[in-house]
C-alpha cells in the first residue's frame, strides 16, 4: 500500500512562530504536493515539487516555503505563522514526472489540522 | 482563470442512485479526477477520465464531456458508507490538479 505520512494530525502554534509540517512517502514518487483545505474553498495548491531540490509555486504560496532535500520527504514551512493560516494541510504524492502526458492518481496523507492562536 | 463548480450538498436514500455534477473552465485540460473524502480522512482516488464517455467501476461510474466542460459521478445502490464529500478535480497538466469545493453527500436510511 502507498503510504503518505504527515508528522502531526493536530498542531497548535502561536502567531509569529516558525512552523514545520513534515510529509514522507514510501513509494518513490517523483511528485509531491502541499494543499490547504478550507470550508467553502476546497483544496488549494500551495507548492509542489517534481524532483529533489525542485519546487514550484502553486496558487497560494504567500507566507509559505518548502524544502525537498530527499525524494521521500517534503516539508512545508510557515516562516511566521498567522491566524489566517489556520487550516487543514494535506500532503500528496504522485508517480509521474513533469512533462510526461497524462495525469496520475495522487495519494494523500491524513492531513494536519493547524490552529494558529 | 480556473473555475470548477459542483453542488455544495446533496441528500439521497440508501439503495438509490445519485448523480453529482461538475462543470469546469480551466486554462489547459488533460482529464478529470474524482476523489472521495470521508470526514476527517484523506481524499482517496475514485476515477480519472481523459476521453469523452462513461467509465464504470463497480457501483461508481464517471462521465466526461470535454466539449461541454462537464463531468458527473454516478453512484448506484447507495450505502450508508457512501456518505462523504466528493471532490472533482481538473488535471491541467504538469501534474497539477485544480479542485472544486467538493459535494457533501448525505445518505439516509
Amino acid at each position: 500500500d502507498v503510504k503518505v505520512t504527515q508528522s502531526s494530525r493536530y498542531l497548535v502554534k502561536r502567531t509569529g512562530e516558525k512552523v514545520f509540517l513534515e510529509c514522507v512517502q514510501d513509494m518513490d514518487h517523483e511528485n509531491m504536493f502541499w494543499y490547504r483545505q478550507d470550508p467553502g474553498l476546497g483544496l488549494r495548491l500551495i507548492y509542489f515539487s517534481y524532483d529533489v531540490k525542485m519546487k514550484e509555486k502553486g496558487d497560494i504560496p504567500e507566507g509559505y516555503s518548502v524544502s525537498r532535500e530527499k525524494k521521500e520527504r517534503f516539508s512545508l514551512i510557515l516562516e511566521s505563522a498567522s491566524t489566517n493560516q489556520t487550516s487543514m494541510y494535506l500532503c500528496a504524492s504522485s508517480p509521474r514526472k513533469v512533462g510526461e502526458t497524462g495525469g496520475t492518481e495522487a495519494f494523500f496523507g491524513q492531513g494536519t489540522r493547524l490552529t494558529v492562536v | 482563470g480556473q473555475n470548477i463548480d459542483q453542488p455544495t450538498e446533496m441528500t439521497a436514500t440508501e439503495g438509490a442512485i445519485v448523480q453529482i455534477n461538475c462543470t469546469y473552465q480551466t486554462s489547459g485540460f488533460n482529464g478529470l479526477f474524482w476523489y472521495q473524502q470521508h470526514a476527517g480522512e484523506a481524499p482517496t482516488f475514485l476515477s480519472y477520465n481523459v476521453l469523452d464517455g462513461l467509465e464504470e467501476k463497480g457501483r461508481f461510474s464517471s462521465f466526461l464531456s470535454r466539449s461541454k466542460g462537464y463531468s458527473y459521478l454516478l453512484l448506484k445502490e447507495l450505502q450508508m458508507k457512501d456518505s462523504a464529500s466528493y471532490l472533482c478535480a481538473a488535471y491541467t497538466g504538469f501534474q497539477k490538479l485544480v479542485f472544486g469545493t467538493g459535494t457533501r453527500l448525505l445518505v439516509s436510511p
